[in-house]
């Protein structure tokens, strides 16, 4: 059972350059979501997608956009990547408002 | 403004010991409140969820509790091991049209041999 499948892992960028960070689900769940963690705070909203063909800003939407490409895939990009964008990146997902949120592994963003 | 704290930031305890984890929450209107546990380099999975008519639900050596009068919530956990040693979380959902998520900083614990 795959759930969320978050790729990269890993990345490192220079300021300046862009990527797209990509999240497929396998549970036929209608929300899907981008957060980032950074250290001694709790994940924070960046996008969400209520359902297939909607997207709407979370929290901290600054320097992202995301593209809901059909129900499975929620894709996150970065334009013009920050050092303040340095953190780790969780894409979940969830069956409806309220039920449980499944996790991707997370990617690991540097840049530099 | 929505929040959820937890309390301690980090614990270390020794291996068969027990421990409980506070959380706070000022998250209004209230659906459910939930515990992840979050291993290095993994994303968060649930432990439990709690709706406001629950007091008391346990899964295996968790335990949880809710207080919806008094906005309060505590993992409890038994006979501690190795494998303990994670993150834990405290996310609760509102209900907002998304059900929209406030996650807790996490408390580490850290668990020795």
């Amino acid at each position: 059972n795959a759930g969320v499948t978050q790729t990269p892992k890993f990345q490192v960028l220079k300021t300046g350059q862009s990527m797209t960070l990509q999240c497929a689900q396998d549970m036929n769940h209608n929300s899907m979501y981008w957060y980032r963690q950074d250290p001694g705070m709790g994940l924070r909203l960046i996008y969400y997608s209520a359902s297939e063909g909607t997207t709407d800003k979370g929290e901290v939407p600054n320097g992202y956009n995301v593209s809901r490409l059909n129900k499975r895939e929620f894709s996150l990009r970065l334009e013009s990547a920050a050092p303040s964008q340095t953190s780790v990146y969780f894409c979940a997902s969830r069956r409806t408002a309220n039920t449980e949120a499944f996790f991707g592994q997370g990617t690991r963003l540097t840049v530099v | 403004k929505n929040q959820v704290e937890q309390s301690p930031q980090s614990l270390i305890i020794l291996e068969g010991k027990n421990c409980t984890l506070q959380c706070n929450y000022t998250v209004s209107p209230f659906s459910n409140l939930r515990w992840y546990k979050q291993d290095t380099g993994r994303g968060p999975v649930s432990l439990t969820i709690m709706t406001f008519s629950e007091n008391t639900k346990s899964n295996g050596r968790y335990t949880a509790t809710l207080d919806a009068d008094t906005k309060q919530s505590s993992l409890h956990i038994t006979a501690s091991q190795l494998s303990d040693s994670a993150s834990y979380i405290c996310v609760v959902s509102g209900g907002t049209s998304y059900g929209k998520l406030t996650f807790g900083q996490g408390t580490i614990l850290t668990v020795h041999p």
